[in-house]
């Protein structure tokens, strides 16, 4: 089992949409949690991270964390074909660096 | 403020040939990660560097392969010899410690024939 997993996608909305990306994760020890974004042929960008169960907004962006469930979320708000782009997700367990995820592909359809 | 700079951007090599991947962190920055993309295999932690030491290298894959980081500025990525299966792009990341958020380079696209 890999320690984070996401669906690969590619995962299609229409513009204007919310996008719900999702991830789990194997380790419980995990203590935060990294949304990164990646488009094509470019390098990784953070998005925002979260450490606490609940929710996190940042602009059209919302991280939740569910730690009994093992389970992050990212949700984008009024999708635009401008976040169209993979998502990784990415955890941090205290024993080395951050572990990534294989990505979801999401596409805005306008 | 200058991100991470790696060189270079694209490498086109024969095998057998040595390859050198070069990364300068960000300034400040004490954890140094070396990273492969592949379309099969995603992003692969090969290297993590705290304070210029060698931490975790379990991801590298075979002897080939070598890393060293001799001051807190730069970092060099070998290869030697080249096969056409470490055809990928290869990025370097920093961040302030190891839990941080890690900023990537924009990476180094390298093609064994």
């Amino acid at each position: 089992q890999k320690e984070v997993e996401q669906n690969s996608g590619p995962l299609s909305v229409p513009e204007g949409a919310i996008a719900s990306l999702n991830c789990t994760y194997s380790d419980r020890g995990s203590q935060s949690f990294f949304w990164y974004r990646q488009y094509s042929g470019k390098s990784p960008e953070l998005i925002m991270f979260i450490y606490s169960n609940g929710d996190k907004e940042d602009g059209r962006f919302t991280a939740q964390l569910n730690k009994a469930s093992q389970y992050v979320s990212l949700l984008i708000r009024d999708s635009q074909p401008s976040d169209s782009a993979t998502y990784l997700c990415a955890s941090y367990t205290g024993r080395r660096a951050l572990t990534f995820g294989s990505g979801t592909r999401l596409q805005v359809q306008p | 403020d200058a991100g991470v700079i790696q060189s270079p951007r694209h490498e086109v090599t024969e095998m057998g040939q040595e390859v050198t991947l070069r990364c300068k962190p960000i300034s400040g920055h004490n954890s140094l990660f070396w990273y492969r993309q592949t379309m099969m295999r995603g992003l692969e932690l090969l290297i993590y560097f705290n304070n210029n030491v060698p931490i975790d290298d379990s991801g590298m894959p075979e002897d080939r392969f070598s890393a060293k980081m001799p001051n807190a500025s730069f970092s060099t990525l070998k290869i030697q010899p080249s096969e056409p299966r470490d055809s990928a792009v290869y990025f370097c990341a920093s961040s302030l410690q190891g839990r941080d958020t890690q900023y990537f380079g924009p990476g180094t696209r390298l093609t064994v024939l």
